[in-house]
């Protein structure tokens, strides 16, 4: 267990609809990042959030929205979503979010299906 | 642009032997190299990683890699394989800069072979 929690396990929509997906990083981590999974285009980074700001950002569409709370959950939003859109999606977290070398805890990822 | 390339998209290996998976960089700065691994429907798990100093790394499960900055390649190995060691590997770069990200390779399947 990494100690990074991500909820919902599990998500089955339609085209066109919004989902959220939420991130509860390891204790102490301030650092969230959000990756995509697909079998095509492999581990995509999205973005990156250190203590409530943004600080790194990936191939994250437009469609595709993100923050961190004041008490480091993150949320990643996905509208007008396409079936191209359905993947594995992981949240990780680490101690800090730059000029650092600490490696990247990982969630057990929110599979998205998109009908 | 910073890359990290695994040439091979799965490797078979019998139980017993001793496995590579090979990794290589391109970075414009001194790299920050790592090893992750992903079991069926599980989140990635790091393995080890290379900062600085010892180019032969010892990580998690009996796992090294080596850092050869010549070749600029950093392959995973592990003496004598297993079969619970069957999984999807990544290897991973990070150079620090204003705008730093960790780069992931498209990963390695390693299939040990009972």
């Amino acid at each position: 267990d990494s100690g990074v929690t991500q909820t919902p396990k599990h998500l089955i929509t339609a085209t066109g609809q919004r989902v959220t997906l939420r991130c509860s990083p390891r204790s102490g981590d301030l650092s969230v990042y959000w990756y995509q999974q697909s079998l095509d285009q492999g581990l995509q980074f999205l973005i990156q959030y250190y203590n409530g700001e943004e600080r790194a950002k990936g191939n994250i569409l437009e469609r595709f929205s993100a923050q961190q709370f004041p008490d480091l959950h993150s949320e990643l939003n996905l509208s007008s979503l396409e079936l191209g859109d359905s993947a594995l999606y992981f949240c990780a977290s680490s101690v800090i979010g730059t000029n650092t070398y600490n490696e990247q805890f990982f969630g057990p990822g929110t599979r998205l299906t998109v009908l | 642009a910073q890359s990290v390339a695994q040439p091979e998209d799965q490797v078979n290996v019998a139980e017993g032997n001793p496995l590579t998976v090979k990794c290589t960089y391109s970075v414009s700065g001194n790299p920050y190299l790592f090893w992750y691994v992903q079991y069926p429907n599980r989140g990635l798990q790091f393995l080890l990683k290379y900062i600085t100093g010892d180019n032969l790394v010892k990580g998690s499960y009996g796992f090294e890699a080596e850092f050869n900055k010549s070749q600029t390649s950093f392959h995973l190995k592990k003496p004598s394989a297993l079969v619970s060691d069957s999984a999807l590997y990544f290897c991973a770069v990070r150079v620090l800069n204003r705008d730093d990200k960790i780069i992931f390779g498209k990963g390695t399947r390693l299939h040990i072979l009972p």
